[in-house]
Formats: C-alpha cells, structure tokens, sequence
C-alpha cells in the first residue's frame, strides 16, 4: 500500500542553524505534499506545502523541494528558532483517494 | 473562533466502557476525518466523510462506529473500550478531499484503564 517514509527521527541543532527533513513517498501518483508541524497538546498545523507540478516552495525560513523522479521531498529551515522545537510531519495524498498518508515524524529540537 | 473543535480533550474510561468524541468544523469543508496518533506520534487515517458519506473505513474494528449527522459534524462512538485504544484521536477537515490543507482539531487524548 501507499508508504511515506521519513527521516531523521529526530534532529537537534544549535539555534541560527539550517535544519533538513526528508520523506519518500511509495505512490508515484501522489500529487500534494503537506508538511505539518506538531507542538505539544496541539493538533498539526500545516506549515507549508507543494503539488506535484512544482518543484520548490518557499515561504520566509521554510521552503520544500519536490523531486518526482526520485519520489523525495524535503523540508528545509533556515535560521532555526527555539520556537522551531516541535514535532514535523510529512504527507502525501493523491486526488480522489481522500486520505494523506503521513510520515513517521521529526522531533526538532533548536538548542539556545 | 476554532476552525476544527473537538470534545472532549481529555477521556479517561475504564476498559469495556463506550465512549464518544464529539466533532465540528465551522469551515464550510466538505470532507471530514478521524486519524488516531499512537504513543510513538505515527497519524494513521481511521475514517474519510465526504459530504456526509463514508468513503474510507481504513481496517477500523466494528466497535469504532463513526457519525456524520451534517457536513459540520463528525462524530466518533467507541463500544467495549480496550487498553490498545488508548491514543490521541484528531479530527480534521479540508475543502473536498485531499487536494489541500487539512485542519485538524486539538485531539482527544483516551486513556483506557
């Protein structure tokens, strides 16, 4: 059935640091690709996202790639903030199957 | 104004009890769903609504009887509760499947004792 994969599971850097998440998707007719950040006690928050006729986003710090050949997809952060610290998902979804299929999670932690 | 609002946050029951989770969406969505997140965070998909119809049932027990008595609404029942239920459950929302964003609610944490 339909994977996604992601990794690391989790991930510390020092505050003003980049940080890198990747995700593998198994269903090369996956066509939206959320990134959801997770803070304790809180429902995930979509923080950025990509369809699959684009190949990079960018919104301020954060911006995703979108390789379709390779079927990866990555989150970058630039310039990392304490308040960075949270739990990053991944997801695919592909039109009419009305589900995203979500990663395993990030934990980032940004060290001040 | 919450977009997605669950009920309650926090359910702690004993083991064999029923129990329901109450949802609404003031978004105008039509497509409404229950994941459950373990206790290693994975979000697994239990339930697709759209327009009030099931349209996923992900291999959920019989005793998770899901309810969608409007497009705003999306309730959750659970019969005979079991220790392994015991999760967060999340409800969330989108305009019409999964072409875009998700909302999702606060959770529900369940703890069966």
């Amino acid at each position: 059935g339909e994977n996604v994969e992601q990794h690391p599971s989790t991930l510390s850097v020092q505050e003003g640091d980049s940080a890198v998440i990747k995700c593998t998707y198994s269903d090369s007719a996956s066509n939206y690709f959320p990134w959801y950040k997770q803070e304790l006690g809180k429902g995930p928050q979509l923080i950025i996202d990509i369809r699959s006729n684009v190949g990079e986003k960018k919104d301020q710090r954060i911006a995703v790639t979108l390789n379709k050949t390779a079927k990866h997809f990555s989150l970058h952060i630039t310039e990392t903030q304490p308040e960075d610290s949270a739990v990053y998902f991944c997801a695919a979804s592909k039109k009419g199957t009305y589900k995203y299929i979500f990663g395993t999670g990030t934990r980032l932690k940004v060290l001040a | 104004d919450t977009a997605v609002s669950q009920t309650p946050k926090y359910l702690v029951t004993q083991m064999g009890n029923d129990k329901s989770i109450k949802c609404e969406q003031n978004l105008g969505h039509d497509t409404m769903y229950w994941y459950k997140q373990d206790s290693k965070k994975f979000l697994k998909i239990m339930f697709s609504y759209n327009n009030k119809e099931l349209i996923i049932n992900e291999t959920v027990p019989n005793r998770f009887s899901p309810k969608s008595p409007d497009k705003a609404h999306l309730n959750l029942h659970i019969n005979s509760l079991e220790l392994g239920d015991s999760a967060v459950y999340f409800c969330a929302s989108s305009v019409h499947g999964v072409d875009t964003e998700a909302f999702f609610g606060q959770g529900t944490r369940l703890t069966v004792v």
